[in-house]
């Protein structure tokens, strides 16, 4: 079955400045890729998602992009805020489910 | 707004009892998953649904079962509840089949004693 590795498991940034996060997988097959962001004690969320045919997408602050070839794809959020504080999921679609990765851990100090 | 709701935020039993977790939504969605979450884990699938009466296992079905006798409403069911079982169960929908986001419940945490 798909495999998604996410790094970093935690990641501290002051505010303002950049946060990345970068995934894997292993399915070939794999063709949607939504990010997911979890405030504390609340449902995950989707805040952007790209398709195997993009390489790159924006939406404000947050930019995803995407190395099919690789198998990479990776979140980026500039000017980062406290409200961005969350765990952050990748994820990879098919066409019958999604596979997770494990989650980012995303604390923005002031 | 896509309502996605779960029956209970927060559920204790007992080894050996017969769990029922309820999820219903109110966009008319086709698909219907369970989820669990456990910390370092991320989300990994139990089973899913695209259809009533249909049922597919997803990563990890084991010791559990689920039911759609309606459209709107997926049941999760631990048929002998087990301390591993403790975990934080999310229910997601999503409209079309295949790969599209899923708009997630509000979670049940289940302990297991």
């Amino acid at each position: 079955g798909e495999n998604v590795e996410q790094h970093p498991s935690t990641l501290s940034v002051q505010e303002g400045d950049s946060a990345v996060i970068k995934c894997t997988y292993s399915d070939s097959a794999s063709n949607y890729f939504p990010w997911y962001k979890q405030e504390l004690g609340k449902r995950p969320q989707l805040i952007i998602d790209i398709r195997s045919n993009v390489g790159e997408k924006k939406d404000q602050r947050i930019a995803v992009t995407l190395n099919k070839t690789a198998k990479h794809f990776s979140l980026h959020i500039t000017e980062t805020q406290p409200e961005d504080s969350a765990v952050y999921f990748c994820v990879t679609g098919t066409a019958s489910k999604l596979t997770f990765g494990t989650g980012t851990r995303l604390q923005v100090t002031l | 707004d896509v309502k996605v709701t779960q029956s209970s935020r927060y559920l204790v039993k007992r080894t050996g009892e017969k769990v029922f977790l309820e999820c219903v939504q109110d966009m008319d969605h086709e698909n219907m998953f369970w989820y669990r979450q456990d910390p370092g884990l991320g989300l990994r699938l139990i089973y899913f649904s695209y259809d009533v009466k249909m049922k597919e296992k997803g990563d990890i079905p084991e010791g559990y079962s689920v039911s759609r006798e309606k459209k709107e409403r997926f049941s999760l069911i631990l048929e002998s509840a087990s301390t591993n079982q403790t975990s934080m169960y999310l229910c997601a929908s999503s409209f079309y089949r295949g790969p599209f986001g899923q708009f997630f419940g509000p979670g049940t945490r289940l302990t297991v004693l």
